[in-house]
């Protein structure tokens, strides 16, 4: 597609539930980042993948929190046990390289109840 | 912990005045800025970057200064319209993190309303 790709939109789950967010990045894009945002704040820095490596995962919160993008192309961000403070929403961001500019998608909005 | 932040939460402006938003920012390894536009349900998008080898950029109908002596960062929109009805947000690229990552720092964001 011509942009990054997010879903679900929108994710209600109970306390202590898992979920798993979906990116499809733009095609071709080597490197791909998760950010959360809370209501009201700027998003922040949770992982970051260049192909399928993960290089830097010192954003995620807790070992709760679990990043995958096995094939360099489409990434999860898994949540085990979710608790009311995860709520937020999740961004996937995509770019040619590193440094260069990223493209974000809608995100995902996660709700725990 | 060092971060990138912003001196006014909101901001309102007659439709077809100049917007001026402010960011500070306190790590002096920063040396790439991006302002980014985020509408209601959307991700944040790309508007103009600088890199700290300038002080001055601009784009189409906006330009961005930047203050390396004072640590400060503004977005000047031009002729603003309804469309620009949104939260702005400055980011800072901190090169050299050793980390092997490229981590933007987000401030928390500038919500600007245009009034018609």
């Amino acid at each position: 597609g011509a942009g990054v790709s997010q879903s679900p939109r929108y994710k209600v789950a109970k306390r202590g539930q898992d979920v798993a967010l979906r990116c499809d990045p733009i095609s071709g894009h080597v490197s791909l980042f998760w950010y959360q945002q809370a209501l009201g704040q700027g998003p922040e820095f949770l992982t970051y993948f260049q192909n399928e490596a993960q290089l830097d995962k010192s954003g995620l919160p807790s070992d709760r929190f679990f990043a995958e993008r096995p094939e360099g192309s489409v990434s999860t961000l898994k949540i085990q046990r979710t608790q009311q403070e995860d709520s937020a929403v999740y961004l996937c961001a995509s770019s040619l390289a590193p440094d260069y500019g990223y493209t974000f998608g809608s995100g995902t909005r996660l709700t725990v109840v | 912990g060092e971060s990138v932040g912003l001196h006014l939460p909101t901001l309102s402006v007659q439709e077809g005045d100049n917007s001026i938003i402010n960011c500070a920012y306190s790590n002096s390894a920063s040396d790439y800025f991006i302002w980014y536009k985020q509408e209601s349900g959307k991700g944040p998008q790309f508007i103009i970057d600088i890199r700290s080898n300038m002080d001055k950029r601009q784009g189409q109908r906006v330009t961005v200064l930047l203050n390396k002596t004072v640590k400060h960062l503004s977005l000047q929109i031009a002729a603003t319209q309804p469309g620009d009805s949104a939260v702005y947000f400055c980011a800072d690229y901190p090169r050299g993190s050793g980390a092997g990552s490229y981590q933007l720092t987000f401030g928390k964001g500038t919500k600007l309303s245009v009034i018609p």
